[in-house]
This record gives C-alpha cells, sequence and structure tokens, in this order.
C-alpha cells in the first residue's frame, strides 16, 4: 500500500532563518506531489506542484521554492522565513493521471511558527 | 484560474439534525469535485466525491449534489453525530486536471 512521509512535524524557527520540509511517498511510481499551506481564515492554499522529477509550477509567488530530486521525494525549502510563513504545511500525492482519476493523499503536516 | 467559495465558515448543529455546506467555483472545465474532511491535528482525508457527468452522489448519511450550469456543489450530511464534528473543505480540479483548488474550509461542531 501506498504511504506518504512527511518531516518534521512541528518546526519553530526565527525570522530570516532557511527551512526545508521534507515529503517521502512510499508504494507508487511516478506520483503527482504538492505542497499545500493551510493558515487560519484562509483554507488550504496550493503552493507548488509537480508532474514529474524537476518539474515545479508554483500557483503563489513567495519567497518558498519547492524541489523534486527523486521520483518520490519534494522538498519545501526557503532561504529567509518571514512572520507570515507561519502555518500549517501539507504535502499530497495523486497518481499521475490527474487529480480527477482518484483522491488526493495528504501527510500529516508540518507546523511551523515563525519567531 | 479556479477559484472556489465555500459558505459557512462556521455551523452548529444539534445531533440528528441535517447539515449542508455550499460551494460554488469559477472555471467552467472543471469536472471533478471532491469533499475532504479534516480532523484536528491530521491532514484532510477524502469522504465523497463527484465528477461533472453525475448530478448527486449518496453514500450511506453523506450525499454531494452538483450543479455545472450554476457552477456550485454541495455537502448535505444527514443525521449527524458528535463524531460528525470535523473542518469540511470542498474543492475543484484546476483546468489541466493537474491540481485541487480549495475552498477556505467549514467548521462543524455537532453537539449532543
Amino acid at each position: 500500500s501506498q504511504t506518504i512521509h512527511q518531516w518534521p512535524a512541528t518546526l519553530v524557527q526565527p525570522v530570516g532563518s532557511p527551512l526545508s520540509l521534507e515529503c517521502t511517498v512510499e508504494g507508487t511510481s511516478n506520483p503527482n506531489l504538492y505542497w499545500y499551506r493551510q493558515a487560519a481564515g484562509r483554507g488550504l492554499q496550493l503552493l507548488f506542484y509537480s508532474v514529474g522529477i524537476g518539474q515545479i509550477s508554483s500557483e503563489v509567488p513567495q519567497n518558498l521554492s519547492a524541489s523534486r530530486p527523486q521520483d518520490r521525494q519534494f522538498i519545501l525549502s526557503s532561504k529567509k522565513l518571514l512572520l507570515s510563513d507561519s502555518g500549517f504545511y501539507l504535502c499530497a500525492w495523486s497518481p499521475l493521471a490527474g487529480v480527477d482519476t482518484g483522491e488526493l493523499f495528504f501527510g500529516e503536516g508540518s507546523r511551523l511558527t515563525v519567531l | 484560474g479556479e477559484n472556489v467559495e465555500q459558505h459557512p465558515s462556521t455551523l452548529s448543529v444539534q445531533e440528528g439534525d441535517s447539515a449542508v455546506i455550499k460551494c460554488t467555483y469559477s472555471d467552467s472545465a472543471s469536472n471533478y469535485f471532491p469533499w475532504y474532511k479534516q480532523e484536528l491535528g491530521k491532514g484532510p482525508q477524502l469522504i465523497i466525491d463527484i465528477r461533472s457527468n453525475v448530478g448527486e452522489k449518496k453514500d450511506q448519511r453523506i450525499a454531494v449534489t452538483l450543479n455545472k450550469t450554476a457552477k456550485h456543489f454541495s455537502l448535505h450530511i444527514t443525521e449527524t453525530q458528535p463524531e460528525d464534528s470535523a473542518v469540511y473543505f470542498c474543492a475543484a480540479s484546476n483546468q489541466a486536471g493537474t491540481a485541487l483548488i480549495f475552498g477556505k474550509g467549514t467548521t462543524l461542531s455537532v453537539s449532543s
């Protein structure tokens, strides 16, 4: 069966520090991969998605970036965190054929607090 | 791009009552409309979905309706129970079918 792992689960970082959140998927090949952010009152905001290695689509301009160095690995990064980057970050995957062929599977999330 | 509006933001009902959550979307090319339930501190999980060629779908106490002409869809929960308390999100697929755009969520509270 497929599983998705996301870490760290919680993170407290000072303003201006770097960020790296990692997500890996097991039990499937060629998944679509996603990063969403959940902030109070803003629901689930799509940040990045990837349909293959090295292919990243950005939905929201910000000081975050994403990379997909391997087929089942998705990394969210920042060089300098802002207070507004605080939130609950969720990684997700779906079958390669597209989200409309099946459900989106979410990880357990990473809670980031920027102080 | 796609925009999804969800109402209400909070909903409180008594156990046994029905709950209805409504969503509208902007992109007429969207063809997949799932609903997710998120419990505290966890990632969202799919509870029901509907595709554009279907007007209604039911799974036990949960049903979803879709009106493509009006570009809106709704979640109906009957005979609510305390364990139904959670945040519910609607979503619509983007034009390419490669991502889901979510609404802002509805916090449902079911009191016994």
